[in-house]
């Protein structure tokens, strides 16, 4: 199973852009990049995956190099609201087993 | 659309009894997956279940025990109580085979707190 490694905490302000970065140096052929943003209290929610180059949606963009060894979570113009932890997953594939390792996570604040 | 969902939502025990986890998965999902959730740590792997079979089993003691019913709904069963036990349980559901089927949704937790 692929490991990950991401900084344990990271600071904002509101309206800058966090970039929060993640080594995945094992990641399979077959793995997909996922990242969940989790609230105290609450079960993690997803924000976005990708496989390679980058993917965009609504809440946030994810840049994946070439070699996939490492990823970026890019969220614009963050809120106080988005004060949360932040996970980076590799795994999955795409047959639904879901033996996801989860680490310590990035914890954001965001601050007026 | 109903998301996960997740029953009881706050549970005190003590050492030594049994405690039985529900968990309902989104409509249409069939494969449901716990997790344990200890304060200040990410969530750990305990079960993956599809179709009523056991896929993945994570590395936690026998006392651990799910089943998944026809209906996909499934339940986490843990016996003879620690206080290690502690934690915030997380069920999630997924689809299986189709586009996106490795993306999780995250019921709220159960919190169970063992005395």
């Amino acid at each position: 199973l692929a490991k990950t490694t991401q900084p344990i905490s990271m600071d904002s302000y509101e309206g800058q852009e966090v970039n929060i970065t993640c080594s995945h140096n094992n990641i399979a052929t077959n793995d997909y990049i996922t990242w969940y943003q989790q609230f105290p209290s609450q079960g993690p929610r997803f924000i976005i995956q990708g496989y390679k180059t980058k993917v965009t949606n609504e809440v946030a963009s994810l840049f994946i190099p070439a070699d996939r060894k490492s990823s970026t979570l890019s969220l614009p113009r963050v809120s106080l609201s988005d004060t949360a932890v932040y996970y980076c997953l590799v795994g999955g594939g795409n047959t639904g087993f879901q033996k996801l390792v989860f680490g310590t996570g990035t914890r954001l604040l965001v601050s007026p | 659309d109903a998301g996960v969902t997740q029953s009881p939502t706050h549970l005190i025990k003590t050492r030594g009894q049994h405690v039985t986890l529900r968990c309902s998965p989104i409509s249409g999902h069939k494969s449901v997956s716990w997790y344990q959730q200890v304060l200040g740590q990410g969530p750990q792997f305990i079960f993956q279940y599809y179709e009523k079979e056991e896929r993945g089993r994570g590395n936690f003691p026998d006392r651990f025990s799910a089943r998944q019913f026809p209906n996909y709904s499934s339940e986490l069963n843990v016996n003879a109580l620690l206080l290690g036990d502690s934690a915030l349980y997380l069920c999630a559901s997924n689809s299986w085979g189709d586009p996106g089927a490795n993306v999780l949704t995250f019921g709220a937790g159960s919190r169970l707190t063992v005395l």
